[in-house]
């Protein structure tokens, strides 16, 4: 059974940094496209940035809002995705969810990340 | 970078009615098209990929069409538990942007 168990999410101030984890079981994790997906309170769907697999570069792009200061990285011996966030912006406020590949069709159950004074 | 704009924004239909809700880019793309449905208090749910193919166990009332810049999620026949919000995604290259949803609702 696939599983996406994200962690690592909390209240942070403004200008600060966290790193959020998705630990992912059930599938051959170094062959999967790897994406992070964000939601804030009450709002639409964002896609927030992708990570190849390594066999396909490994490459990693991201959404303009997040650019610069979001970084996806993968740990293929630990079956593990990261998304290190820093320069935190209220607007970064949101649930994280860890999903496999370009379009989803398996989601973790999300994160809520609150950035706030 | 390619906007999707979803339209309408809401939706008020009856039961059995059928449904047809747009997505549209401001410039033209190959199929790589997803539509989701996303429940109150749920994580989204995969519902079409490529433009037309149906998640396998998604309800066969639901069908997507289009190519280029103009795509459609149709519900034959709606149903009571087909309230939700439904979301476009653009896949071919990134940035993989998510249309801004569409509430449906029941009358």
């Amino acid at each position: 059974e696939v599983q996406l168990v994200e962690s690592g999410g909390g209240l942070v101030k403004p200008g600060g940094s966290l790193r959020l984890t998705c630990a992912a079981s059930g599938f051959t994790f170094s062959d999967a496209w790897m994406s992070w997906v964000r939601q804030a309170p009450g709002k639409g769907l964002e896609w927030v940035g992708r990570i190849k697999s390594k066999t396909d570069g490994g490459t990693t792009d991201y959404a303009a809002p997040v650019k610069g200061r979001f970084s996806i990285s993968r740990d293929d011996s630990k079956n593990t995705l990261y998304l290190q966030m820093n320069s935190l912006k209220t607007e970064d406020t949101a649930v994280y969810y860890c999903a496999i590949g370009d379009y989803v069709n398996y989601w973790g159950r999300g994160t809520l990340v609150s950035v706030s004074s | 970078d390619i906007q999707m704009t979803q339209s309408p924004s809401s939706l008020s239909a009856s039961v059995g009615d059928r449904v047809t809700i747009t997505c549209r880019a401001s410039q033209g793309f190959s199929n790589y098209l997803a539509w989701y449905q996303q429940k109150p208090g749920k994580v989204p749910k995969l519902l079409i990929y490529a433009a037309s193919t149906l998640q396998s166990g998604v309800p066969s009332r639901f069908s997507g069409s289009g190519s280029g810049t103009d795509f459609t999620l149709t519900i034959s026949s709606l149903q009571p538990e087909d309230v939700a919000t439904y979301y476009c995604q653009k896949y071919d290259s990134a940035p993989y942007t998510f249309g801004q949803g569409t509430k449906l609702e029941i009358k």
